[in-house]
């Protein structure tokens, strides 16, 4: 089956703009979460959402927004960018149970703030 | 706040010999202890997991231990190959009211040198 898909690959702003990135999931899968992934900072948890719902965040600021649609794919919205939010975005998604927590990454969407 | 400390940054070896990575959580809550390998260009893949209610786990070459008390899991890899160079990561997921959230330690860079 097809693996969890991100739109678009690449992308360059200029600061101040805003940028939507997407993820498709897995099929059947219902929770999405996405990660900023830095040099220095690694892998930082952004939001999570299931069923349309954003159940958990990180620690980042309102500049960094999502949400989910009805089929499961979901949106990630960074306003007024900075040079600082460069980075590749990471969309997992997850089909979660009770025990089940495994995530599947996609290749990322690597976002360049000039 | 919660985190996850990953040593050691970077790790070279010979090929066929073992290579270790050690993690340190702190969040008691967390659950779910996965471990990821992430090549160039490419979104991290997870190559094995371990549950709270597991010591250890194998998979063939790979192999992951979890100790609880001390809040310690490691991975291990041996008869490393050239293709096992990558960036390796732990995580801890920890479940709480209606989702779940995951902490990644900062990355351990393997070299296998043939």
């Amino acid at each position: 089956k097809a693996g969890v898909t991100q739109t678009p690959r690449y992308l360059i702003k200029t600061r101040g703009q805003q940028v939507t990135l997407s993820c498709s999931p897995i099929s059947g899968h219902r929770s999405v979460s996405w990660y900023q992934q830095t040099p220095g900072q690694g892998l930082q948890f952004l939001f999570e959402y299931f069923s349309e719902t954003q159940r958990n965040k990180g620690n980042f600021p309102g500049r960094f927004s999502g949400r989910q649609f009805s089929n499961s794919r979901s949106e990630m919205n960074v306003s007024t960018l900075e040079l600082g939010d460069s980075a590749l975005y990471l969309c997992a998604s997850s089909l979660v149970s009770s025990m089940n927590t495994e995530a599947f990454f996609g290749q990322g969407t690597r976002l360049t703030v000039v | 706040g919660e985190n996850v400390e990953q040593h050691p940054s970077t790790l070279s070896v010979q090929e066929g010999d073992s290579a270790v990575i050690k993690c340190t959580y702190s969040d008691s809550a967390s659950n779910y202890f996965p471990w990821y390998k992430q090549e160039l260009g490419k979104g991290p893949q997870l190559i094995i997991d371990i549950r709270s209610n597991v010591g250890e786990k194998k998979d063939q070459r790979i192999a992951v231990t979890l100790n609880k008390t001390a809040k310690h899991f490691s991975l291990h890899i041996t008869e490393t190959q050239p293709e096992d160079s990558a960036v390796y990561f732990c995580a801890a997921s920890t479940r709480n009211t209606g989702g779940f959230k995951t902490i990644f330690g900062a990355g351990t860079r393997l070299f296998v040198k043939a």
